[in-house]
């Protein structure tokens, strides 16, 4: 299975842009890119996925690399409520599957 | 409301004593899944469904059983729980239509002493 691989944690300040990477150099031509956050006491919640293409949507940005290698999760306006582990998780398209690794932890403070 | 609920939410119990935690879904989801998150760890994949009466293991599958006799339901059965299965416990749901979005229930946390 193809793997990724995130930093444990990582720091912004509230208002300010957060750019989350996450490498995946295994990555297959059929994995999807998917990313999910932790809340605290809570179960995941999914936030956005992409196959090639930049996708935006309301709760965040997804920006893929050309050679899809890597990625980057970006949050345009830190918020405190942002404060969660981030998962970069591959899927491959013909599965539902997801593997879940350590993610990042993010800190917002205010 | 669309959400998956688990039972029960908080469970101290003792090694052998067999368990049951409940998964149920109210999207008509086909695919369920159970997790383990540990420190460290992440989350880890226990069993999954795609379907009623269709399971599989995910990667920690030992000491653990499922069953689905019904599209909603995805219970959870440690027959004889041991210590090392003391975690905390995530059921999710997806359909084929939208296999990227997994919802996930709130969590049930088990301590085995």
């Amino acid at each position: 299975d193809a793997k990724t691989t995130q930093p444990n944690s990582m720091e912004s300040n509230e208002e300010e842009p957060v750019h989350l990477p996450c490498n995946h150099s295994t990555i297959s031509g059929t994995d999807y890119i998917h990313w999910y956050r932790q809340l605290p006491s809570q179960g995941p919640e999914y936030v956005i996925h992409g196959l090639t293409s930049n996708v935006n949507n309301r709760m965040a940005s997804l920006a893929i690399a050309e050679d899809r290698k890597s990625s980057t999760l970006i949050l345009h306006r830190a918020t405190l409520r942002d404060a969660a582990v981030y998962y970069c998780i591959l899927r491959d398209l013909n599965n539902n599957d997801m593997r879940f690794g350590a993610g990042t932890r993010l800190t917002v403070k205010p | 409301e669309a959400q998956v609920t688990q039972n029960p939410r908080y469970l101290i119990t003792v090694t052998g004593k067999k368990l049951t935690v409940t998964c149920s879904q109210n999207m008509n989801h086909e695919y369920m899944s159970w997790y383990r998150q540990d420190p460290g760890l992440g989350l880890r994949q226990i069993y999954y469904s795609m379907n009623v009466e269709v399971t599989d293991k995910g990667d920690v599958p030992e000491g653990y059983k499922v069953s689905r006799k019904e599209k909603r339901n995805f219970p959870l059965i440690l027959e004889s729980p041991s210590p090392n299965q003391t975690s905390l416990y995530f059921c999710a749901s997806s359909s084929p239509g939208q296999p990227y979005e997994q919802y996930f229930g709130p969590g049930t946390r088990l301590t085995v002493t």
